[in-house]
């Protein structure tokens, strides 16, 4: 099976602007859950879909959203960038329990 | 507030030897925890993973070592090799929720 692939790998943005970025998961992994990753505050949980529905949400404010399609297929957005969200954005899914794979991240650089 | 707590932060270990990272947690409702692997510019990939009704578990050279009563699991890894040289991450997390919450990560380098 192929793994969870994520577009673009890489992304450069300026202060202010909003970013879209896109996670295809494990064929027939019906959950997605993202995640931040940055030096000083490590991986941190964003949120999770199953089935089209938010089920988790972290501690992040209001400019990051997602939603999931019904093809499993993920998005997350991040909207009036600030510098501080420079980061890792890694995307995992999961067939339906605990055990999630990561795909390779997009590595966002804000300006 | 850290849920999961990892140390050491950084680990050198010669070729051949044991490499042992460990991990507290403190919330309770904790069941699941994973033991991730992360190579530079690569996402963290499964390596191992218990629930509390076991002591220990092994998959190879990897071992992981549960303590339920002192909160507390750690990974052990066996015969180290320098391809074994990544940043390692423990996790935890609770029944029926997919949040993972991550250690802060350990550098492991394997010396010839």
């Amino acid at each position: 099976k192929a793994g969870v692939t994520q577009t673009p790998r890489y992304l450069i943005k300026t202060r202010g602007q909003q970013v879209t970025l896109s996670c295809s998961p494990i064929s027939g992994h019906r959950s997605v859950s993202w995640y931040q990753q940055t030096p000083g505050q490590g991986l941190q949980f964003l949120f999770e879909y199953f089935s089209e529905t938010q089920r988790n949400k972290g501690n992040f404010p209001g400019r990051f959203s997602g939603r999931q399609f019904s093809n499993s297929r993920s998005e997350m957005n991040v909207s009036t960038l600030e510098l501080g969200d420079s980061a890792l954005y890694l995307c995992a899914s999961s067939p339906s329990g605990e055990t999630q794979y990561f795909g390779p991240g997009t590595r966002l650089l804000v300006l | 507030q850290q849920q999961v707590k990892q140390s050491p932060q950084s680990l050198i270990v010669q070729k051949g030897g044991i490499s042992i990272i460990n991990c507290a947690y403190e919330n309770t409702a904790f069941d699941y925890f994973p033991w991730y692997q992360q190579f530079p510019g690569k996402g963290p990939a499964l390596l191992i993973a218990i629930r509390p009704d076991v002591s220990e578990k092994k998959e190879g050279r990897f071992t992981i070592s549960f303590n339920k009563s002192a909160k507390q699991f750690s990974l052990h890894i066996m015969d180290s090799q320098p391809g074994d040289s990544a940043t390692y991450f423990c996790a935890a997390s609770g029944f029926g929720n997919e949040k993972l919450t991550f250690g802060t990560g350990t550098r492991l380098t394997i010396i010839p």
